[in-house]
Order: C-alpha cells, then structure tokens, then sequence
C-alpha cells in the first residue's frame, strides 16, 4: 500500500531531550515536507526537501533540523526541545513538487514536550 | 510570508443542503492550488489540484473552480452528507516561494442529519 509512515504517533518528552521523528515513504517521491499544526494557525512549514541532500527552511525552521540522505526517509530532529514545539506534526510527500496530485500525508505525531 | 485566507471558519449545515466556501490567494506568480479534506483524527488528503485560470474539477458531489487572475478558488459540495463532515484545506503554491506549499486555516464543515 502507498503510504507515508510517521514515527511515533504520540510523544510526551521532557524539555532538552533530543528526539527524532522518523518519516517514509514507499511512493519513490522526490518531494518531501514537515509541518506543524497548531491551534488558529493552520498547518505551517517547517523544512522541506526536492530531492536526496537537498533540503531547505519552510516558515518555522527554527529549533528543527532535518535530513535526506536517501529517498524515502525524511527524518525530523529536534536537537532540545522546548515547550513551545508542543504541536501535531506531519510529513508529506508528492512526485515532485507541482505534480497535480497533491500531497499524501502521514499519520502525525502529537508531541508534547514539558 | 504570504496569506491564504479561507471563509467561512465554520459551517453547519442540514443533511441535503448544498454549501460552498472561499479560499483566497495571492495571485502573482501563481502555480498551483490545492485543496484537501481532513477528518478528525486523521491525516488531511488530496481532493484537488488546480493550476488554470478557469479551470473548474469535480469528484462526486464535490466540485471547484479556480480565478488565478483575482486569487480565488470556491469548493462547493451539492447535497451534503454527514460524512462529508471535515475541514477543508487550501493551499497555494507560489513560483518565487520555492517548495512552500502555503496553507489556509481551513473551513470547518459540520453537517447534521
């Protein structure tokens, strides 16, 4: 089944403890992307990536570090996490940006950090 | 950072009631919008893709219809269904914004039987 799968589906992490949330994809697509969801704010980029080892800032880059060292994985780190990165979190994925199909998204992962 | 606004917030309607909602963009150096449902508990998915002025898609009893000159694009749903409760997402992709795909807030439908 084409998906994409984020790890894991609920967090709770103290404030300062780096943690990774893994994400892939099984579609072979280029194009990769976080986001944070936060209440009246609307789904909000945080990095994105056209392709292997090409990744760049989206709006909310700032206390997030990403990587794409192959295709179908995109995983996002937080280094020290702060109470303020509390938030639903989603990875997406299309053939290529533009590609008139859309994103396919993950599950999300709700993180709280205290 | 670039605004895509959509309205209503929120929108509660009678099982069998057709209904539409506003997404408005910027409309210079337009790409593509796209417009996805999302329902509580799960993942937002792809409903739409649009990139012509003009252009008008349909699937079942949803449909859209894009005005890249203006920046806007309306979803309209005929006949709508208690399952077809969900938020509705828009969202722009502008050619100097690189690979940001810029989301509304969404409108919230709520239909009761």
């Amino acid at each position: 089944e084409a998906q994409v799968t984020q790890n894991p589906r609920y967090l709770i992490t103290v404030t300062g403890k780096k943690l990774t949330v893994t994400c892939s994809q099984n579609m072979n697509h280029e194009y990769m992307s976080w986001y944070r969801q936060d209440p009246g704010l609307g789904l909000r980029q945080i990095y994105y990536s056209m392709n292997v080892e090409v990744t760049d800032k989206g709006d909310v880059p700032e206390g997030y570090k990403v990587s794409r060292k192959e295709k179908r994985n995109f995983p996002l780190i937080l280094e020290s996490p702060s109470p303020n990165q509390t938030s639903l979190y989603f990875c997406a994925s299309s053939l290529y940006l533009g590609d008139g199909y859309g994103y396919t998204f993950g599950s999300g992962t709700r993180l709280t950090v205290v | 950072i670039l605004n895509v606004e959509q309205s209503p917030q929120s929108l509660h309607v009678q099982e069998g009631d057709s209904t539409n909602f506003t997404c408005s963009f910027p409309s210079s150096n337009f790409y593509a919008l796209h417009w996805y449902r999302w329902e509580t508990a799960k993942s937002p998915e792809a409903l739409f893709v649009m990139t012509l002025n003009g252009d008008e898609k349909k699937k079942g009893r949803i449909s859209a219809t894009l005005n890249t000159k203006e920046g806007y694009s309306y979803l309209y749903i005929k006949g709508s269904q208690p399952e077809d409760s969900a938020t509705y997402l828009c969202a722009s992709l502008i050619y100097n914004q690189g690979g940001k795909l810029i989301f509304g807030q969404g409108t919230e439908l709520s239909v009761k039987p």
